[in-house]
């Protein structure tokens, strides 16, 4: 069964306090993979996509990376405001371009 | 409006009541999507719209039943619902097929609570 996992389910960071997070997945293929912060209560935010092994996207403190069995997200000197569940999604190759799979999220807390 | 939109943001329904929650693209996609998501779980896809026909239906049972009027227009419509069935639900939108980026837009939710 095609599979989307994430760890940790939670992470605290103090505030400066650089770390990654991490989706595996089990796909026969890859056709993206998508990364999106959610603030609660609210929808998810798109963040990047990657295509294949080794490509790499920064947004600010953000950097996604790729191989070809997980993706990690780096958080370099994380702020408050990076707190939010941060959410995996993936979408194989040779399935329907609309269907994606989530993963269950990391829940980041940057303390002050 | 800009991005997606879902109205209302917040809907208390009784066990028999009826109620259709709305959704609206402005970013010229041709999917839409309706997510379930509940606490402490993954996002569950609930409909697939492309090109206005339905391509997925994750076994979603028969009080909720969706519409898609046009490419930008999607609604969700409930009846008899039960308390289970309270949860946040989530529109998206996205452009697939060939040039298509696929990534999905979402919008901020209806925050459902059924009594």
């Amino acid at each position: 069964e095609d599979q989307v996992t994430q760890s940790p389910e939670a992470l605290r960071l103090q505030e400066g306090e650089s770390s990654s997070l991490n989706c595996s997945y089990t796909v026969s293929g890859l056709r993206g993979l998508f990364w999106y912060r959610q603030d609660p209560g609210k929808g998810p935010e798109f963040l990047f996509t990657l295509y294949s092994a080794g490509e790499e996207k920064e947004k600010e403190r953000l950097k996604a990376t790729l191989t070809k069995k997980e993706s990690f997200l780096h958080i370099t000197a994380p702020k408050p405001e990076d707190s939010a569940t941060y959410l995996c999604a993936v979408q194989e190759r040779g399935t329907s371009y609309d269907k994606v799979i989530f993963g269950p999220g990391t829940s980041l807390s940057v303390i002050p | 409006e800009t991005g997606v939109t879902q109205t209302p943001r917040h809907l208390v329904m009784g066990m028999t009541n009826k109620k259709s929650l709305k959704c609206e693209q402005h970013l010229g996609h041709n999917a839409m999507y309706w997510y379930k998501q509940s606490a402490k779980k993954p996002l569950e896809l609930m409909f697939v719209y492309n090109f206005k026909e339905q391509t997925e239906n994750n076994s979603v049972p028969s009080r909720f039943s969706p519409e898609c009027p046009n490419s930008s227009h999607l609604f969700l419509h409930l009846h008899t619902l039960q308390p289970e069935d309270s949860a946040l639900y989530l529109c998206a939108s996205s452009q697939v097929g060939q040039g298509g980026r696929n990534e999905q837009y979402f919008g901020p939710g209806t925050r459902l609570t059924v009594t």
